[in-house]
């Protein structure tokens, strides 16, 4: 069965700063990974993914994710943190490519203030 | 892009009676849906599988009669909670697939509210 981790519930950052989000993940073949970003009372919007391939992922709204097999860990980055990407963060992974059963991480909250 | 549409957004009823929230494919068919429900401060946790003409298929753990599910269309599923209690009261979240290899697109979900 996968799991995933999000360690921290929330992470602070000042506005201009790089921010990380930080998630590992368990699972028994080839991790399919996903991040998505959840506004208040919003459903998820798809930030990005990694199937295979480079582990530097670029995803939407400057974000970008590492993938590293040896910590099993994919940690979302963003170089410049905007107050507007004050949001709760899902990671989530899956078994098999793109495949129907996504199992989320419990979620951190990111708040940037300017 | 791909859009996934769900209503309603807020719906307050009460305790005993049913619910219908509809999930919709705007621009893309879906053969196949989700429907996740999320818990305050908690993350989502899949219910069940809706497909198009077929029963769902249900999490463990999920009571299908409590939670009927009817996917009708390739764009449109329903999840009914039918004689809804307050431990009901959640945030429903439906997510659909464009194509077979693009990430899953979610609705903007459903409050759910039972007095």
């Amino acid at each position: 069965a996968q799991s995933v981790a999000q360690p921290e519930d929330q992470v602070n950052v000042a506005e201009g700063n790089p921010l990380t989000v930080k998630c590992t993940y368990s699972v028994s073949g080839n991790p399919y990974l996903f991040w998505y970003v959840q506004y208040p009372n919003r459903g998820l919007q798809f930030l990005l993914k990694y199937i295979t391939g480079d582990n530097l992922v670029k995803g939407s709204y400057g974000f970008e994710a590492e993938f590293n097999k040896s910590q099993t860990s994919f940690h979302l980055k963003k170089p410049s943190a905007l107050v507007s990407d004050s949001a709760l963060y899902f990671c989530a992974v899956s078994d098999m490519e793109y495949g129907n059963k996504l199992v989320f991480g419990a979620g951190t909250i990111l708040r940037v203030k300017s | 892009g791909a859009v996934v549409s769900q209503h309603p957004s807020r719906v307050i009823c009460k305790s005993g009676t049913s619910v219908k929230i509809e999930c919709r494919s705007l621009d893309f068919q879906a053969t196949t849906m989700f429907w996740y429900r999320q818990f305050p401060k908690q993350s989502l946790m899949l219910m069940a599988t809706s497909n198009e003409g077929s029963k769902a298929t249900y999490e463990q753990g999920v009571e299908k009669d409590k939670f009927l599910i009817n996917h009708a269309s390739l764009t449109l599923s329903t999840l009914t909670v039918t004689s809804a209690h307050p431990e009901d009261s959640s945030f429903y979240i439906c997510s659909a697939r464009p194509g077979t290899a693009t990430p899953l697109h979610f609705g903007n979900g459903t409050r759910l509210t039972v007095t």
